[in-house]
């Protein structure tokens, strides 16, 4: 099946910049997704970037799209406390029907004041 | 976004019982939903894929006598674990989306199962 996989911790003070890293192996992969989860909650759709894009910005969350290397990033600018969650990296494949989406194992953001 | 509401949100059963966990799109058709479990610190497994009006698709190793899944209608799809075991404790996602390549998949608040 298809491999996701992310780097499970990252630490960052209010203020700062952060910058999320993933990497996927199906190279027919549709759309990529980055998702939100808080404590005890279910996941929230940050952002999503189609394959055929390089970058996609929204207001402070920028995400970049490395084809070649299979290599997509968030950044979060002016990164607060309230931005402190685990984020999911998905991907949707070509050959997916129904949508099914594979996820990584998340990375946790820890932000500190 | 679209809103997928799941209830209840905790649920504390003893074992040998039945829980039913409920997945609601509230304002528009999932014709596609799907069930994950998460485990403490790690990602989300999906257990099965249902599409309205029929049968769920199973991932391996996921028995579908123990986790039943209907699909009725475009807004509603239920998750049944039965007779629940302590093993079964976990955290139980749903997930909806409508037709359409470029339809995205919105994700319910979740459900703490704990099983005593």
């Amino acid at each position: 099946g298809e491999d996701v996989e992310q780097s499970l911790f990252l630490s960052v003070r209010e203020g700062d910049s952060s910058v999320i890293n993933c990497t996927y192996t199906d190279s027919s992969s549709t759309y990529l997704y980055w998702y939100k989860q808080e404590p005890g909650a279910g996941l929230q759709l940050l952002t999503y970037i189609f394959s055929n894009m390089d970058m996609k910005q929204d207001q402070r969350l920028t995400v970049l799209l490395n084809k070649k290397d299979k290599h997509l990033s968030l950044r979060i600018a002016d990164t607060q406390t309230g931005d402190s969650a685990i984020y999911f990296c998905a991907e949707r494949a070509r050959g997916s029907t129904l949508g099914r989406l594979y996820f990584g194992r998340g990375t946790q953001l820890t932000v500190w004041p | 976004g679209a809103v997928v509401s799941q209830h209840p949100s905790r649920v504390i059963c003893k074992s040998g019982t039945s829980v039913k966990i409920e997945c609601r799109s509230l304002d528009f058709q999932a014709t596609t939903m799907f069930w994950y479990r998460q485990f403490p610190k790690q990602s989300l497994m999906l257990m099965a894929t249902s599409n309205e009006g029929s049968k769920a698709t199973y991932e391996q190793g996921v028995e579908k006598d123990k986790f039943l899944i209907n699909h009725a209608s475009l807004t509603l799809s239920t998750l049944t674990v039965t007779s629940a075991h302590p093993e079964d404790s976990s955290f139980y996602i749903c997930s909806a989306r409508n037709t359409g390549e470029r339809a995205e998949a919105f994700f319910g608040q979740g459900t703490r199962l704990t099983v005593v």
